[in-house]
């Protein structure tokens, strides 16, 4: 069963490091999805992205934070000066356009991020 | 943001037995209500889903009912085994809003032998 996938699982990074996290959605899906999970905390929503842009972002996706399909299979959430408070499990997740199931995102195993 | 809640941090439940987890949430614009089932070091899997033009669906061992006057949901597993403890995370969202997630707090479902 096709499946996302993320890489790396684990980065350590110093405070003002930049880090970019990557992620290969299903392969035919349309919709992806950056989420966030900092510990103990509920999954909070990033960003939307489709058809090549920024569908929606959330106030914690600020200037700091950017993403991009560089091709047709990655997408990239790019943290450019990391703050103590980024460090959380960062979790990518795409959805099909079409069909029963649009409405459903499936996720990765995710990033664990700790800025150090 | 209190939108989706899940009052419930943990669940202890006999091999066997029904396990019952509950979610209210707040916003009636939320037209679509997913449960995801997360394991440590792993990321959310999808388990069952409800659009809110309905107020059941059933999948296997698992049941979601959905009642839109309550504002409230729950996903019945039954039986439940013990592969079955995980983290059970109930989400919301809506056509107006691309389809974005917002997640309850989850509960731990320990399912024992």
């Amino acid at each position: 069963e096709p499946e996302v996938t993320q890489t790396p699982s684990h980065q350590v990074t110093q405070m003002g490091q930049e880090v970019i996290l990557r992620c290969v959605p299903i392969s035919n899906h349309l919709y992806f999805y950056w989420y966030r999970q900092i510990l103990g905390q509920k999954v909070e929503f990033l960003v939307s992205f489709y058809n090549n842009e920024i569908s929606e972002k959330s106030e914690i996706f600020d200037d700091q934070f950017s993403v991009e399909r560089p091709d047709g299979s990655n997408f990239t959430l790019k943290i450019r000066s990391t703050k103590l408070e980024d460090s959380a499990m960062y979790f990518c997740a795409s959805s099909p356009a079409l069909g029963t199931k649009k409405e459903t995102q499936y996720f990765g195993p995710g990033t664990r991020l700790l800025v150090l | 943001d209190q939108q989706v809640k899940q009052n419930s941090p943990s669940l202890s439940v006999q091999e066997g037995r029904i396990s019952i987890l509950n979610c209210d949430y707040t916003n009636s614009m939320f037209d679509y209500f997913l449960w995801y089932k997360k394991y440590p070091a792993e990321g959310p899997t999808f388990l069952i889903s409800i659009s809110s033009i309905k107020d059941k669906n059933e999948d296997g061992r698992f049941t979601v009912f959905l009642n839109k006057s309550a504002k409230h949901l729950s996903l019945h597993i039954v039986p439940s085994q013990p592969g079955d403890s995980a983290v059970y995370f109930c989400a919301a969202s809506n056509a107006g809003n691309n389809r974005k997630l917002i997640w309850g707090l989850g509960t731990s479902l320990a399912v024992n032998p």
